[in-house]
């Protein structure tokens, strides 16, 4: 069974301070890792990974793909009280994405 | 907005009854995926189409259906609906490679009391 895991699964971190995001994955016909910031409904799409080694960025965010170690990480940096979200990553098989349970990350002021 | 357009937000329906989901993708995307998520189970996959087929089921139980009509929209069928099958059911769209983005609908809202 295809299965995704994110650790942690809260995180409390103050303005200014840099986050890690972890996500492990075992899924069958493995195409690619996505990563959703979800605030109060949808998933917002982040990234997408298909490449071992490859950084993605987009601003102060961050994301890096190992397919032989079958794990990602999302980094924030200089972070923002509007971080404060469940970040989902998702691995994507031939027909569907399975997604890890999430991190809850807060950012106080 | 993600150009996945979900109806309705919100929907209210007692134990036992019916209720419909509708899904309309974003322009030019074949696939449809149907999520449920629930507070303690996370994302569940449920069910996925492309182009009108069904493609891949995940844990749908067999009181639910779905399908994906020749205008691409889908629908989600929700029968003798329990207090358990409340929850946020959210549609996804993608193109027709295995490397397209998907993109989530706003999520349609279902309370049953």
């Amino acid at each position: 069974e295809d299965k995704v895991v994110q650790s942690p699964l809260s995180l409390v971190v103050h303005e200014g301070d840099t986050v890690t995001l972890n996500c492990s994955y075992e899924v069958t016909n493995f195409r690619s890792l996505l990563w959703y910031k979800q605030e109060k409904k949808a998933p917002t799409f982040l990234f997408m990974l298909t490449s071992s080694g490859i950084e993605k960025k987009s601003g102060r965010l961050s994301s890096i793909l190992d397919k032989k170690e079958l794990f990602s990480i999302l980094n924030i940096t200089a972070t923002q009280t509007g971080d404060s979200a469940v970040y989902l990553c998702a691995a994507r098989s031939n027909y569907k994405l399975t997604f890890g349970k999430g991190t809850l990350l807060t950012v106080n002021p | 907005d993600s150009g996945v357009t979900q109806t309705p937000k919100h929907l209210i329906t007692a134990t036992g009854q019916r209720v419909t989901l509708r899904c309309s993708p974003r322009s030019g995307d074949l696939s449809v995926y149907w999520y449920q998520q629930s507070l303690d189970q996370g994302l569940q996959f449920l069910i996925q189409y492309y182009n009108g087929e069904e493609r891949a089921k995940g844990n749908i139980l067999e009181r639910f259906s779905a399908q994906q009509f020749p205008d691409l929209h889908s629908e989600l069928n929700l029968s003798s609906l329990e207090l358990g099958d409340s929850a946020l059911y959210f549609c996804a769209s993608g193109g027709h490679t295995l490397v397209d983005t998907i993109y989530f609908g706003e999520g349609s809202w279902l309370t049953v009391v």
